[in-house]
């Protein structure tokens, strides 16, 4: 796999606020996947976009991928208190199971 | 279903000491993985297992850290002699294999070395 650079590095945003979140990488990839971290708990998979899709939902969650600028986004709608957690992307390429971690985004949700 | 189980949660001990961390996967996942996690970082990739042999272990600190995955389910991280710099929270995750499968992380064990 290959790190994703995601960005903004940190996001403040008032409950009920959708947050955007953006991952951008550089080679070809064959999916790319969304994990959530909460303070002091581990990752929790969100979602999985193959590179021959363009958008997915789940649920609050819409990940949209752009081959073409070799970019993702992560969409949360009507965010909650619950939503404050680190948000990572990885992209795969198709050579292995590995997933190589970036810094992720801080996403805080103020009640 | 069961999640990944890992114990301790919490560790605390002095430098030039040995730890070890136990791990539990998802019955049935043939593939699990050692992270490490610096504050304020993502988690890097330790050791790989796929059944009881290892895939890829190339940024295991083998001079200091082991592992094992005796027959092919539960597995333990070992650290000796520990460093300061070994201070960081072990997280270990299973999948079922290949491309497309998640990975199911534990809660890991923050260790922290005085």
């Amino acid at each position: 796999s290959q790190q994703g650079e995601e960005d903004p590095q940190a996001l403040s945003i008032q409950e009920g606020e959708n947050a955007t979140m953006n991952c951008s990488y550089k080679t070809s990839i064959n999916n790319l996947q969304w994990y959530r971290q909460n303070s002091g708990r581990g990752l929790v998979h969100l979602i999985l976009i193959r590179s021959n899709e363009r958008e997915k939902h789940s649920g609050r969650l819409r990940v949209t991928l752009d081959t073409s600028k070799k970019s993702s986004s992560l969409l949360i709608t009507a965010s909650r208190a619950a939503d404050t957690a680190s948000y990572f992307c990885v992209a795969g390429n198709g050579a292995n199971s590995k997933l190589t971690f970036g810094k992720g985004i801080t996403l805080s949700v103020r009640p | 279903e069961a999640g990944v189980a890992q114990s301790p949660r919490y560790k605390i001990i002095e430098k030039r000491q040995s730890v070890a961390f136990w791990c539990n996967p998802i019955s049935g996942h043939a593939t699990l993985y050692w992270y490490q996690q610096i504050l304020g970082q993502g988690p890097k990739l330790l050791i790989q297992f796929q059944n009881n042999g290892v895939v890829d272990d190339s940024q295991l600190p083998k001079d200091r850290f082991s592992a094992e995955r005796l027959k092919g389910v539960d597995s333990t991280l070992k650290i000796q002699p520990a460093k300061l710099e070994d201070s960081a929270v072990y997280l270990c995750a299973s999948s079922l294999g290949g491309l497309n499968q998640p990975q199911h992380f534990g809660d890991g064990t923050r260790l922290s070395i005085l």
